[in-house]
């Protein structure tokens, strides 16, 4: 168990680029989660995914976000035209479903910085 | 809608004092509930956590009790330690959350030697 890995730890990009995240989870686990979290808040939910299906989308993750399981391992998730707003970590989770709990396990996450 | 609610911090203690962090949460139903743990320029740890009504989840001398008759979920330990310094999360799962952790602010707690 070599735990949730997420590629680059650190971004920094100019407001207008295009960005991508990548985030492996713990290798049997079915689901997989993204997250935002700015400074001094809790992480705030984003989107989901059950294998490779796209469950659950929050309000949050407007039209420039875009997050895809392709082969239900792996997941990307891409912000077009970056604002300076979306500047935040991006934390990825994944679970196993059936344990009681769903218990999510964290990856170091990914921190965002738009210029 | 549903949330979770922690004490604000930051809680500055002495070295091998009594730590309490209250959390709360909002259901009518059985959400499971976690405490999260974030330490300096890393990512959330599981600390504990709770599936059902008076479990008490227990780990590294911290512990907290799943108590439905007041929805609270608060975090104790009788002696902390400056290692314990970091921000913990309360956070609750289940249907009534739509299957999404949802989460308190934070509670950055200090350890002073």
């Amino acid at each position: 168990d070599t735990g949730v890995s997420q590629d680059p730890r650190h971004k920094i990009t100019k407001r207008g680029q295009n960005v991508t995240f990548r985030c492996d989870p713990i290798s049997e686990h079915n689901r997989l989660y993204w997250y935002r979290q700015t400074l001094g808040q809790g992480p705030e939910f984003l989107t989901y995914f059950q294998n490779e299906a796209q469950l659950e989308k929050s309000r949050l993750l407007s039209d420039r976000f875009s997050a895809e399981r392709p082969k239900g391992s792996f997941s990307t998730l891409e912000i077009q035209r970056t604002e300076q707003g979306d500047s935040a970590m991006y934390l990825c989770a994944s679970s196993l479903t059936g344990l009681a709990g769903d218990t999510q396990y964290f990856g170091p996450g990914t921190r965002l910085t738009v210029l | 809608g549903d949330s979770v609610t922690q004490m604000e911090g930051p809680v500055t203690l002495s070295e091998e004092a009594f730590l309490t962090i209250n959390c709360t949460y909002t259901a009518t139903g059985y959400p499971s509930l976690f405490w999260y743990v974030q330490y300096p320029g890393e990512g959330l740890q599981l600390l504990l956590k709770a599936t059902k009504a008076d479990d008490k989840g227990s780990n590294k001398g911290f512990e907290a009790t799943y108590r439905k008759e007041t929805t609270s979920f608060h975090l104790e330990k009788g002696s902390v330690q400056v290692s314990d310094s970091a921000v913990y999360f309360c956070a609750a799962s289940g249907e009534e959350y739509g299957n999404k952790l949802v989460f308190g602010a934070g509670t950055i707690l200090r350890v002073k030697s």
